[in-house]
């Protein structure tokens, strides 16, 4: 049983253009959720998080949206670089288990 | 890259033979965890710890144990290993209060078994 879903395997966008890349999620408990990026040979890096208390938050080119009623959250890029080309996981917990539960990954191709 | 170290970084080994792997951390956090990476599965928890000598399973543990005899190391083994645990294996630590805390990875350890 999936609890934390990426439904789209791979997106390829248009440098300049923005990216949204996708997460659902089904268990009620969960009120933190972290975007990580990881490029081939790395370890994954993070990237953005949010609390159940926002909607949204901010970093730069990266925003993260939360919709806890649609249980759905997604990261948005604005603009696309090269550089951001990576595979995106999201990540979800109930606040103070300290453990995380992964979707299975979006591969982004960024076209120069 | 928060300190974290993994060894070996590459492992080719045997079906059948015992693997260890290791996780070591510069910086003194209490919680430390070991996942795999597999195609169409992303990150799986195997195991975690909450500090010396205490720890826990995760999703996927199965075939493996873990130990932490002091902080800044944990261990990962695979007592007999198979070829379904040729993977990445990630190790991470936990950095931050509770609502606000963040997992930092080491760089993975390729295991293939043959």
């Amino acid at each position: 049983d999936q609890q934390v879903k990426q439904n789209s395997p791979s997106l390829s966008v248009q440098e300049g253009r923005i990216s949204i890349l996708n997460c659902d999620y089904t268990n009620s408990m969960f009120d933190y959720f972290l975007w990580y990026k990881k490029y081939p040979a790395e370890g994954p890096t993070f990237l953005i998080s949010i609390s159940s208390i926002k909607d949204k938050n901010e970093d730069g080119r990266f925003t993260v949206f939360l919709n806890k009623s649609a249980k759905h959250l997604s990261l948005h890029i604005v603009p696309s670089q090269p550089g951001d080309s990576a595979v995106y996981f999201c990540a979800a917990t109930p606040v103070g288990t300290y453990k995380y539960i992964f979707g299975t990954g979006t591969r982004l191709k960024v076209l120069a | 890259d928060a300190g974290i170290t993994q060894s070996p970084r590459h492992k080719v080994t045997e079906t059948g033979t015992p693997v260890t792997l290791r996780c070591h951390q510069t910086e003194n956090h209490r919680y430390m965890y070991w996942y795999r990476q597999d195609p169409g599965h992303g990150l799986r928890l195997i195991h975690y710890s909450y500090g010396v000598k205490d720890t826990d399973k995760g999703e996927v543990s199965d075939g493996y144990s873990v130990s932490r005899s002091k902080t800044e190391d944990f261990l990962l083994t695979l007592e007999s290993a198979t070829s379904s645990q040729t993977s990445v294996y990630f190790c991470a630590i936990s950095v931050g209060q509770s609502d606000q805390e963040t997992q930092y990875f080491g760089p993975g350890t390729r295991l293939l078994v043959l």
